[in-house]
């Protein structure tokens, strides 16, 4: 049991693409479709951004996506902005009311 | 709209009790089915879900905390609350609540978080 694991930072160009990998194991983020990524501006709450792998919740903009493929998901960022710098993380249900979160993705907008 | 804070003492002594409220506003805590939680984050580490505790009271904690954590609910202040038993300097971090609907398995709203340092 432990963290799931992402990149410690991922950077990019404004309108450039960019991907978040979240890589846990069978029992997490292989095992169920309820993976969900949290954006973290500094001092402030962790934002709801992707949930069940792939769904955006309203006001969300459509340049957030999600995927999974086995035990690793990850988050597209299309058309990078300067507000989407931030720290990013995945987190896993696991099972037995148990969930799992990534390490942490800091995201640079060059 | 539901906000959650977080409120509680920013330095406890090691060995000591932890202990911290989360207080919902803009609904009522015991209308609809929701999980009230609560979630750490150690400076410059990633986040680490504690626990968990349902409107009707029943609970559920993370087994690495389990025998050190009590989650409760106090529906008249409409507030939930945690305490950490035993504190030593690794339960110093960032606590956070946050909502999580019945049937669903993500975390939303989040209260913005509580730093809490574990020190003598």
């Amino acid at each position: 049991q432990s963290a799931l694991t992402q990149p410690h930072s991922v950077s990019g160009s404004p309108g450039q693409s960019i991907s978040i990998s979240c890589t846990g194991t069978s029992s997490d983020v292989g095992g169920y479709n309820y993976v969900s990524w949290y954006q973290q501006h500094p001092g402030k709450a962790p934002k709801l951004m992707i949930y069940d792998v792939t769904k955006r919740p309203s006001g969300v903009p459509d340049r957030f996506s999600g995927s999974k493929s086995g035990n690793t998901a990850s988050l597209i960022i299309s058309g990078l902005q300067a507000e989407d710098e931030a720290d990013y993380y995945c987190c896993a249900y696991a099972g037995t009311y148990t969930y799992f979160f990534g390490t942490g993705t800091k995201v640079t907008v060059l | 709209q539901v906000q959650l804070q977080e409120s509680g003492p920013g330095l406890v002594k090691p060995s000591q009790t932890l202990s911290l409220t989360c207080t919902v506003s803009g609904g009522s805590i015991s209308s609809g089915s929701y999980y009230w939680n609560w979630i750490r984050q150690p400076a410059g580490k990633g986040l680490e879900w504690i626990g968990r505790i349902y409107t009707s009271g029943s609970t559920n904690y993370n087994p690495s905390l389990k025998s050190r954590v009590t989650i409760s609910i106090d529906t008249s202040k409409n507030q939930f609350s945690l305490k950490v038993n035993s504190v030593t300097a690794a339960d110093t971090a960032v606590y956070h609540c946050a909502r999580v609907i019945l049937g669903t398995f993500w975390f939303d709203p989040w209260g913005q978080g509580t730093p809490v340092t574990v020190s003598a």
